[in-house]
C-alpha cells in the first residue's frame, strides 16, 4: 500500500512566523504535490516537483516555496505565515506518468490556523 | 483553461436510496483522464476510479457507477442502495495531458450525507 504521512494534523501558528509542512511518501514516487482545500473552492494546487530538486509552480503559489532534497520527502514552506493562509494542506504523490499508474496517493491533511 | 463544476454542493439522502453525484467539465484537449475521490471525515482523499477520455464505456464497481458521456461532458457517479459509510465529500477532478508532469483541476467537491 502506498503511504503518504503529513508531520501534523493539526497545526496554530502565528502571524509572520515561517512554518514548514514535511510531507513523506514511501513508494517511491517520483512526482509530489501540495494542495490547499478551503470551503466552497476545491482542492487548489500550491506547488508539484516532478523530481528530486526540481520544483514547479501549481495555481496559487503566493506566499509558499517547497524543497524536495530527497525522492521521498517534500516539504511546503511559509516564509511569513498569514491569516489568510489558515487552511486544510494536503500532500499527494504519484509514480511518473510513464508507468501508466496516474492516479494521485493523498495523506491525511494538516489542518493550519494562522492566528 | 480546465474546469470542473460539481454544481451540487450538499445532497442529503435516506439510506438505502439512490443518489447520482454530478460532474461537468470543460477542456480543449482530446487526451484527457477524468477522476473521482471520496473524502470521509478523517480528511484523506481516496481514489475511487480513473477514466481516460478514449474509454467511454460505464464503470460498476459494486454499489458505484460511473457514467462518462463526452457528448454533454459529463462523468457522474452514482451510488445504489446508499449507505452511512457513504457519507463523504466527494470530489471529481480532470488531468490535463502533459507527460510526466500531469496536474489534477478539481471540482469543489459534493458533501453526501446519508441519514440512517
Amino acid at each position: 500500500d502506498v503511504k503518504v504521512t503529513q508531520s501534523s494534523r493539526y497545526l496554530v501558528k502565528r502571524t509572520g512566523e515561517k512554518v514548514f509542512l514535511e510531507c513523506v511518501q514511501d513508494m517511491d514516487h517520483e512526482n509530489m504535490f501540495w494542495y490547499r482545500q478551503d470551503p466552497g473552492l476545491g482542492l487548489r494546487l500550491i506547488y508539484f516537483s516532478y523530481d528530486v530538486k526540481m520544483k514547479e509552480k501549481g495555481d496559487i503559489p503566493e506566499g509558499y516555496s517547497v524543497s524536495r532534497e530527497k525522492k521521498e520527502r517534500f516539504s511546503l514552506i511559509l516564509e511569513s505565515a498569514s491569516t489568510n493562509q489558515t487552511s486544510m494542506y494536503l500532500c499527494a504523490s504519484r509514480a511518473d506518468q510513464r508507468t501508466s499508474i496516474n492516479e494521485q496517493f493523498f495523506g491525511p491533511g494538516t489542518r493550519l490556523t494562522v492566528l | 483553461a480546465q474546469k470542473v463544476t460539481q454544481a451540487q454542493t450538499e445532497i442529503s439522502v435516506v439510506e438505502k436510496e439512490d443518489v447520482t453525484l454530478d460532474c461537468v467539465y470543460e477542456t480543449r484537449d482530446t487526451t484527457y483522464y477524468l477522476f473521482w475521490y471520496k473524502q470521509p471525515p478523517s480528511g484523506e482523499l481516496v481514489f475511487l476510479i480513473r477514466r481516460n477520455s478514449f474509454d467511454e464505456q460505464n464503470e460498476i464497481s459494486g454499489r458505484y457507477s460511473w457514467n462518462f458521456q463526452k457528448s454533454t461532458s459529463s462523468f457522474n457517479f452514482t451510488i445504489t442502495a446508499s449507505q452511512v459509510v457513504d457519507s463523504a465529500v466527494y470530489f471529481c477532478a480532470l488531468s490535463e495531458p502533459n507527460f510526466g508532469n500531469e496536474k489534477l483541476t478539481f471540482g469543489t467537491g459534493t458533501r453526501l450525507t446519508i441519514i440512517p
